[in-house]
This record gives structure tokens, sequence and C-alpha cells, in this order.
């Protein structure tokens, strides 16, 4: 059971727009710390996408974006490519955990 | 660039020690505005932060509750690299591990840099 709550999947058709939420607690999302977004292509490791809740890395195609309230954030596709097939998980840090980094459990974006 | 390459065996016996190593190229394991993290991933408990190692005029180390007590890692700045050792294994630490850069910008920090990652199996 991860910390964060993500749902296991979302699909799309190319050139479609899909979200993703990521639902966490007080503790973590909700007290302030930053929310970072990962991509995961199978058999790799995970690759930065978003962080501190809305910023792009260089290289990161502008159709990623990322959004944060309260205690939840929300990762928005938008124009789906046939190569953002992956699994995608949010992060953040959680304050009962003596600030120990937490995930979601990743969500699967299939493109149809 | 920064390229962080991951080395060690990917059986151990249960009851040992699990230890891999995460050597750094590009950066510095003393860098004052890093930290070096160990990650690992099962299907049974998804992506899981371990710990980290991080130089701010002397060491610091922040473990996870979940294996605190059993964790150690460790820089060695005269091989600019980073360990993890993970004591009494057992079957539950079976799992594809990954150590990590956490970078920061706009005072915040986040895992900018990967390794490919460590396929480890706890089995006699």
């Amino acid at each position: 059971q991860s910390v964060l709550t993500q749902p296991p999947s979302v699909s799309g058709a190319p050139g479609q727009r899909v979200t993703i939420s990521c639902t966490g607690k007080n503790s973590n999302v909700g007290a302030g710390y930053d929310v970072h977004w990962f991509q995961q292509l199978p058999g790799s490791a995970p690759k930065l996408l978003i962080y501190a809740n809305t910023n792009r890395p260089s290289g990161v195609p502008d159709r990623f974006s990322a959004s944060k309230s309260g205690t939840s954030a929300s990762l928005a596709i938008s124009g789906l490519h046939p190569e953002d097939e992956a699994i995608y998980y949010c992060q953040s840090y959680d304050n009962t955990l003596s600030g120990d980094i937490v995930f979601g459990g990743g969500t699967k974006v299939t493109v149809l | 660039q920064v390229q962080l390459q991951q080395s060690g065996p990917g059986l151990v016996k249960p009851s040992q020690t699990l230890s891999l190593t995460c050597f750094i190229s590009g950066d510095s394991v003393s860098n004052k505005s890093a930290a070096w993290n160990w990650i690992r991933q099962s299907p049974s408990r998804g992506l899981e932060w371990l710990g980290r190692a991080y130089y701010r005029s002397k060491w610091y180390n922040d473990y996870a509750v979940s294996v605190k007590g059993r964790i150690t890692i460790n820089p060695d700045t005269s091989k600019n690299q980073f360990s993890l050792q993970l004591n009494s294994v057992t079957a539950e630490d079976t799992a594809v591990y990954f150590c990590g850069r956490e970078a920061t910008k706009l005072g915040s920090y986040y895992m900018d840099v990967w390794g490919k990652g460590t396929t480890v199996s706890v089995s006699s």
C-alpha cells in the first residue's frame, strides 16, 4: 500500500489529453512538501518528468504539465504520443516518517 | 553529464548482507548541493526509498523507517562513489535497487539522475 494514491491505469487515443491524480494527506502533500513526477519505461530506471510541483526539466516536452492543490497533485499529458505509454509515479515527503521520501503506486498510461 | 554506475552481486543468501556500490561521474560525492540515495522497486512494495548520504561540512545520513537499523549508506570520497549495505536480508528484500542523485533547484530537492538498476534476489 503506497503512501500516495494514484489510479492504476488511464488510457487515451493519440492526440487526446489524459490526467493522473496523486492523492496524499496532511502529513505529506498537504503539509506543503513538493511533488515530483517520474516516467518509467519497461526495463528502465524512472526518469524525472516534473520537479517542484510544476516545473519541467530541460528536454521534457511541454505536453507534460502538472499542478498541486491541497492534499493532491495531478499530471496532465496533452496530445498523447505512442511513446508516452509508460508508468508514471508521483513522489513527495512525509513528516510522520521523519521526512522520508514517499512514492505513489504508479499509473500505467496506455495509448490506444 | 552526471552518470551513476551501479555494481554488486545479483544474488544474496538469506540472513547475509546485501552490498551495492554506485560510482559517480560528472559530479562529486562531496557536492554540498546534492544527496546520494538508494531506492528499490519490487512488485509487492512498489518504489521504496531506502536512504541517503550527503555532505554539508560534515557527512549526514537519513534512513527510511522501514529499514532503519539494518541499513548503512557510506560515501567513499577517494573513489567518488557511495555504497549500500543492508543486513539480515530476507526474501522481502528481493527487488531492483537503484542509486539516485538528489539535486536542488528552486529550493526543492528532487531525484534527477538515476542508475540503471541492479536486480537483487535473496535466495539460498
